[in-house]
């Protein structure tokens, strides 16, 4: 069965700071991996999406995310981060056939101004 | 754009009553997908539909139930209420080739008492 595990599970940084949310997954096909930011009191939103081809891949706000097939990782990744990026992140792959969501724990930012 | 519309945006039921939560999905979005987020956990999928059939089901406890009209609008019926159903509820659409590609709405909060 498919699942996401996420390293951290809360993560504080000052302004400035540099961010790296870690994301492991385990699928042994084709994987379509995502990256989807909670802010506070609002619903779910696209910050990124892989697919195929470049394993870098540039999202929305400055993120981007790597994907690394042997180590089953595509972590996210800003070089400096605002106060309003404060959220909860989830990384997700999908069920291919099905097409549901399979989200790994969440891993909450909170930057300091 | 118009988006995934969820209502009612905020409910309150007892135990043991019946709740019933909508989805309106983007226009021509012919595939539609439920996800419950408890209080600090990740989004869990419950059901999808596609052209009115259940497409997928997860974690969906024998107490709810869910279907899909021919507009494409969907609704999900809980019934016998538990404190542990307090949750948000996400719901998502898509185009049905393009499932990879989910809009999520804003969610239903529901709370049990």
């Amino acid at each position: 069965a498919q699942s996401v595990s996420q390293h951290n599970h809360h993560v504080i940084l000052s302004e400035a700071a540099s961010l790296e949310l870690g994301c492991n997954y385990s699928y042994g096909g084709t994987v379509n991996l995502f990256w989807y930011v909670q802010y506070p009191g609002q619903h779910l939103q696209l910050l990124l999406k892989y697919f195929s081809g470049d394993p870098l891949v540039k999202g929305i706000k400055g993120f981007e995310a790597e994907f690394i097939k042997s180590k089953f990782s595509f972590n996210l990744r800003k070089p400096s981060v605002q106060w309003s990026d404060t959220a909860e992140y989830f990384c997700a792959v999908i069920n291919p056939q099905g097409g549901k969501l399979i989200f790994g724990q969440g891993t909450e930012l909170s930057v300091k101004p | 754009a118009a988006g995934v519309i969820q209502s009612p945006r905020h409910l309150i039921k007892e135990k043991r009553e019946t709740a019933t939560l909508k989805c309106y999905p983007i226009p021509r979005h012919d595939t539609v997908y439920w996800y419950q987020q408890g209080p600090g956990q990740d989004p869990q999928f419950l059901i999808s539909f596609y052209e009115k059939m259940q497409s997928d089901k997860g974690s969906i406890p024998d107490r709810f139930s869910a279907q899909q009209f021919s507009d494409y609008h969907s609704e999900l019926n809980m019934s016998s209420l538990e404190l542990g159903d307090s949750a948000l509820y996400f719901c998502a659409s898509s185009f049905s080739d393009r499932r990879d590609t989910q809009y999520f709405g804003p969610g239903t909060r529901l709370t049990v008492l």
